[in-house]
């Protein structure tokens, strides 16, 4: 079963523009990350938040993390055609063992050149 | 290339067959996960290896799917008699991992996708 959401479930921006997703779940965790995924390369890892952490950055994607909202954000700036993909955020329940991720629905992102 | 790697890259299969599915990991690492993925949705956990133990597995995986890891290497995922709900984009995924230590992410291959006609 998928742990939360991702809002919105698509976005289209211009090149240039800021692309900013959320990310709901459900039960406590331990880490939470976010991946991308196009057809060419299949899903990557983009960057990881623990549960004691409140901000990531990382290039040009800065993560968030409210853990007593049970919510995360991923922000993209100055997006490029290249970011065109599906955003997934999963979370982690525990470090000891079988890191399995639980993942949300997806944001498909689209850059307009 | 030393990334996740898997075999074969599409499977099409009449309903009823058998269909095995191959994996390799980046070499140095001791998990290794299997997780399905249909069309419009995240990732779903399949089961998971420590080396050559299987330690969990969901309930999505039914008596007809069966998973292994001789060696602590490449890992099979096996579908008998399978049938059209299990048409879906089969993803290997790795990382190093141990008790304790900080948490890692994980490596995805590219995935198998099964059409099961």
């Amino acid at each position: 079963s998928q742990q939360g959401e991702e809002d919105p479930q698509a976005l289209s921006i211009q090149e240039g523009e800021n692309a900013t997703m959320n990310c709901s779940y459900k039960t406590s965790i331990n880490n939470l990350q976010w991946y991308r995924q196009n057809s060419g390369r299949g899903l990557v890892h983009l960057i990881l938040i623990r549960s004691n952490e409140r901000e990531k950055h990382s290039g040009r994607l800065r993560v968030t993390l409210d853990t007593s909202k049970k919510s995360s954000s991923l922000l993209i700036t100055a997006s490029r055609a290249a970011d065109t993909a599906s955003y997934f955020c999963a979370t982690v329940k525990t470090n000891f063992g079988n890191e399995k991720l639980t993942f949300g629905t997806g944001t498909r992102l689209t850059i307009i050149p | 290339d030393t990334g996740v790697s898997q075999d074969p890259r599409h499977k099409i299969t009449k309903r009823g067959q058998n269909v095995t599915f191959r994996c390799d990991p980046i070499s140095e690492h001791n998990r290794l996960y299997w997780y399905r993925q249909t069309l419009g949705q995240g990732p779903e956990f399949l089961t998971y290896f420590q080396n050559e133990a299987q330690l969990e597995k969901s309930r999505l995986l039914s008596d007809r799917f069966s998973a292994e890891r001789p060696k602590g290497s490449f890992s099979t995922l096996e579908i008998q008699r399978t049938e059209q709900g299990d048409s879906a984009m089969y993803l290997c995924a790795s990382s190093l991992g141990s008790y304790g230590r900080a948490p890692s992410a994980q490596y995805f291959g590219p995935g198998t996708r099964l059409t099961v006609l």
